[in-house]
């Protein structure tokens, strides 16, 4: 079936660090790509996209790059800041589902930044 | 625009009790999906349902869980006889058609004690 794997955490770093959170996923026909954030307490917030191969999604200074041929889609950042601490899970839409947003989640990887 | 609201954001029940989460989509979103966070896990699906109908349930407990989105109103996830194992976070999240963006709300964290 459909899955995504994640890096385990938790992910330690400095502030300014290179950041990356690999991610590889399993699927049949070409689903959607996602990069969703969750800070402590709150809920899950889109972080960035990329919905066909090749295609990357960035923001805030993070990038992934959706790669069919390695079926990754690996998160990364040049700089983190202290403000980046969060869980980040990746999610791939179920392209089972009939063009609805079933989205199937890895298992979330906290980072966590130090000053 | 309003986002996802879900509420209560927390909400603790003793076992057996039945507990009761509400969903308001974004406006101009026809399409809402429970997820179920257990502690230090991902999200998984459970039901994706649209005004009036549940198109997919798979993700569903087939004993004590139901879900709702009627024609007024939020959507709600029922729980019916509350056990311990169901202490989690339950999020919604929503959608417009076509877009491949889905909206998430907040959460409630239900406690069952």
């Amino acid at each position: 079936g459909n899955s995504v794997t994640q890096m385990e955490g938790p992910v330690t770093l400095s502030e300014e660090a290179f950041l990356t959170i690999n991610c590889t996923y399993t699927a049949t026909g070409y689903p959607s790509l996602f990069w969703y954030v969750q800070y402590p307490g709150e809920g899950l917030q889109l972080l960035l996209k990329a919905t066909k191969a090749d295609d990357k999604g960035s923001n805030k200074g993070f990038e992934a790059t959706y790669r069919k041929e390695t079926t990754s889609f690996h998160l990364e950042k040049g700089s983190v800041q202290v403000s980046d601490s969060a869980v980040y899970f990746c999610a791939l839409s179920d392209p089972k589902s009939g063009g609805y947003n079933k989205l199937i989640f890895g298992a979330g990887t906290r980072l966590a930044v130090h000053p | 625009n309003a986002g996802v609201m879900q509420n209560p954001r927390h909400l603790v029940r003793r076992r057996g009790q039945e507990a009761r989460l509400r969903c308001s989509p974004m406006k101009g979103h026809s399409h809402v999906y429970w997820y179920r966070q257990l502690p230090e896990e991902g999200l998984k699906f459970m039901v994706y349902l649209q005004k009036e109908n549940i198109i997919d349930e798979s993700g569903m407990p087939k004993e004590r869980f139901s879900a709702e989105f009627p024609k007024e109103g939020p959507s709600i996830l029922r729980i019916q006889q509350v056990v311990r194992g169901d202490s989690a976070a339950y999020f919604c999240a929503s959608s417009r058609t076509g877009d491949t963006e889905a909206f998430f709300g907040q959460g409630t964290r239900l406690t069952v004690v």
